[in-house]
């Protein structure tokens, strides 16, 4: 069974600063990897997606994120930070086989202007 | 292009009380999901579909149920409404690929 670990509930950062939020997953086969954000009372946002290819894969607002096999982890990165990416930020997987997403618990991001 | 459409956005339940959550999307994608947050615990998955007439469990099913009688809707019906009901729901589509979520149902069972 497929599963995600975030193991920071929260991460503060100066804004300016870059930022790294941490995920590490466990699936059977290859691994399909997401990173979602999700603002106060809103749905869920993709920002980035790993399938297969390179292991940096850019994504929305100048997100980017690094797929390490040998470490299984996929962390969140983004090289100077905005107030405005304060969020919620969730890391899903799934398999090659099309199975539902498996979400982590989610870290709240806070940029300190 | 409306996207994925949820109603109610805010709902509160008595205990025993039942109601429908309407999810639609307008994309025409085969996978639809139900999804609840709860704080700190992330999503957890309630029920999916991977087209018209299919339904499966999720992680979290007991207490709900869906169907499919339409590519564009996936409803989630609770029936007989407990305080561990509480939650924040999220209907999601996908293509095969990415989702995308609706803005979610927050309901509150007292």
């Amino acid at each position: 069974a497929q599963s995600v670990a975030q193991p920071e509930d929260q991460v503060n950062v100066a804004e300016g600063n870059p930022l790294t939020v941490k995920c590490t997953y466990s699936v059977s086969g290859n691994p399909y990897l997401f990173w979602y954000v999700q603002y106060p009372n809103r749905g869920l946002q993709f920002l980035l997606k790993y399938i297969t290819g390179d292991n940096l894969v850019k994504g929305s607002y100048g997100f980017e994120a690094e797929f390490n096999k040998s470490q299984t982890s996929f962390h969140l990165k983004k090289p100077s930070a905005l107030v405005s990416d304060s969020a919620l930020y969730f890391c899903a997987v799934r398999d090659g086989g099309n199975t539902p997403l498996v979400f982590g618990k989610g870290t709240r991001l806070s940029v300190i202007a | 292009n409306a996207g994925v459409t949820q109603t109610p956005k805010f709902r509160i339940l008595k205990i025993g009380q039942s109601m429908t959550l309407q999810c639609a999307q307008d994309m025409n994608h085969n996978y639809m999901y139900w999804y609840r947050q709860d704080p700190g615990m992330g999503l957890k998955l309630i029920y999916y579909s991977v087209g018209a007439g299919i339904t499966d469990k999720g992680e979290v099913p007991n207490g709900y149920n869906v169907s499919r009688s339409t590519t564009e809707d996936f409803p989630l019906r609770l029936e007989l409404a407990a305080p561990s009901q509480t939650s924040v729901y999220f209907c999601a589509s996908t293509p095969g690929d990415g989702y995308t979520f609706g803005s979610g149902t927050r309901l509150t069972v007292v």
